[in-house]
């Protein structure tokens, strides 16, 4: 069955810093892969997607992730960290056989230290 | 503002209860997804509906029921409400296949 793993429950960064989120993924064919963001009281709302094609994508927000298919990862990325980054980042795969039901990690909390 | 609007934002009920959410969806997206958030289960995929007919359904209990509209807005029926029941619903639209899914601000529910 598909599965999605996000290894860091929490991160803290400094303001400024580079940051990495992790995601690996179980799926049996070629993933739609997804990150969203979720701030404190607030709906998901999609930073980046990876379909086919160029494995490093960009997104929203200065974020951008690769897809690197020998270790079943699709890491999110950031070279410079802002304060209003901090929120809970999931990372999904979509089922496109089964119209595109996700499937979600458990999440990452950011928080960004001043 | 994704375009998927949820309504109501906040529900507080009692158990026994049933309650039934709404979404309305991007204009022009034909796929409704419900999905529910939860602290000890996290993000998890309810039902999905396709242009009125369910396409695929996920860990969804037997107490819950969903359809979709011929104007394409969907409900989301909760019945029996248990205190488990507590979480955050989302509604998600897309078109189609190879999309990304655009989510709505939830409502959140609470079985008191």
């Amino acid at each position: 069955a598909q599965s999605v793993t996000q290894p860091d429950i929490h991160i803290t960064v400094s303001e400024g810093a580079s940051l990495e989120l992790r995601c690996n993924y179980s799926y049996g064919a070629t993933p739609y892969l997804f990150w969203y963001v979720q701030s404190p009281g607030q709906g998901l709302q999609l930073l980046l997607k990876y379909f086919s094609g160029d494995t490093l994508v960009q997104g929203i927000k200065g974020f951008e992730a690769e897809f690197k298919r020998s270790q079943s990862s699709f890491n999110l990325r950031k070279p410079s960290v802002h304060w209003s980054d901090a929120a809970e980042y999931f990372c999904a795969v979509g089922h496109n056989n089964a119209g595109n039901m996700l499937t979600f990690g458990g999440g990452t909390r950011l928080m960004v230290k001043p | 503002d994704s375009g998927v609007t949820q309504t109501p934002k906040h529900l507080i009920t009692a158990t026994g209860q049933r309650v039934t959410l709404r979404c309305s969806p991007r204009s022009g997206d034909l796929s409704v997804y419900w999905y529910q958030q939860s602290l000890d289960q996290g993000l998890q995929f309810l039902i999905q509906y396709y242009n009125g007919e369910e396409r695929a359904k996920g860990n969804i209990l037997e107490r819950f029921s969903a359809q979709q509209f011929p104007d394409l807005h969907s409900e989301l029926n909760l019945s029996s409400l248990e205190l488990g029941d507590s979480a955050l619903y989302f509604c998600a639209s897309s078109v189609p296949p190879g999309t990304e899914a655009f989510f709505g601000q939830g409502t959140r529910l609470t079985v008191v």
